[in-house]
């Protein structure tokens, strides 16, 4: 069974940074694509970035030069790395696995003063 | 990055069939189709169906895809109480090197 397992959002104060983990198990991480995608309050998703298995990453506008995205094959993870956070950041945020076929729970970040 | 264009919102009746689409262009749903995500109240998204017509295992019959030109449709037949949620459609754009979200439709069954 596929799981993902999105740790480390919480309150931050604009231009803050937090660094997201998600946790993969129950398929062979290294061979998939993963994803970042993001809901704010009462609103739609949003994808976030995209790190391909050759480590190919690929960025929305609306975060390029703010936010990082790698992956660890050896620990099975996922990260978002989060820089210069905006209160229009605040959201929760999905790891997902390939085009969109596993997603996890989320985790809230807050950003706010 | 430009999105996909979904209406707000979708009223059938129970039993009924619900067609929801999805326009895009040439670049995203015309070249790559679309995946269908259906979204619960308080629920992460969950995949209903990708690249126009493929279903993940354990999703109804009850959900079938399409693409014609630029636009994707997923309909639902016999539409039960669990259906009424928000689906968002998604695409991979070739000319903009990113992921597209429509806005989603709030699916309400009566």
């Amino acid at each position: 069974e596929v799981q993902l397992l999105e740790s480390g959002g919480g309150l931050v104060q604009p231009g803050g940074s937090l660094r997201l983990s998600c946790a993969a198990s129950g398929f062979t991480f290294s061979s998939y694509a993963m994803s970042w995608a993001r809901q704010a309050p009462g609103k739609g998703l949003e994808w976030v970035s995209t790190i391909l298995t050759s480590g190919a990453i690929y960025d929305a506008d609306s975060v390029k030069g703010r936010f990082t995205i790698s992956r660890d094959n050896s620990k099975n993870t996922l990260y978002l790395q989060m820089d210069s956070l905006r209160a229009a950041d605040t959201a929760t945020y999905y790891c997902a696995k390939d085009w969109w076929s596993d997603w996890g729970q989320g985790t809230l970040v807050t950003v706010s003063s | 990055q430009a999105g996909l264009t979904q209406p707000p919102s979708v009223s059938k009746g129970l039993r009924q069939t619900a067609t929801l689409t999805c326009t895009g262009n040439s670049n995203n749903v015309g070249n790559q189709g679309a995946a269908w995500l259906q979204q619960h109240q308080g629920h992460p998204p969950k995949l209903v169906s990708y690249t126009n017509d493929n279903r993940p295992s354990g999703i109804s019959e009850r959900f079938s895809a399409s693409r014609s030109g630029n636009t994707a449709s997923l309909t639902i037949t016999g539409l039960q109480p669990e259906d009424e949620a928000d689906y968002y459609c998604s695409a991979w754009d070739s000319g903009l090197s990113a992921w597209v979200f429509g806005g989603g439709t709030k699916l309400t069954v009566l």
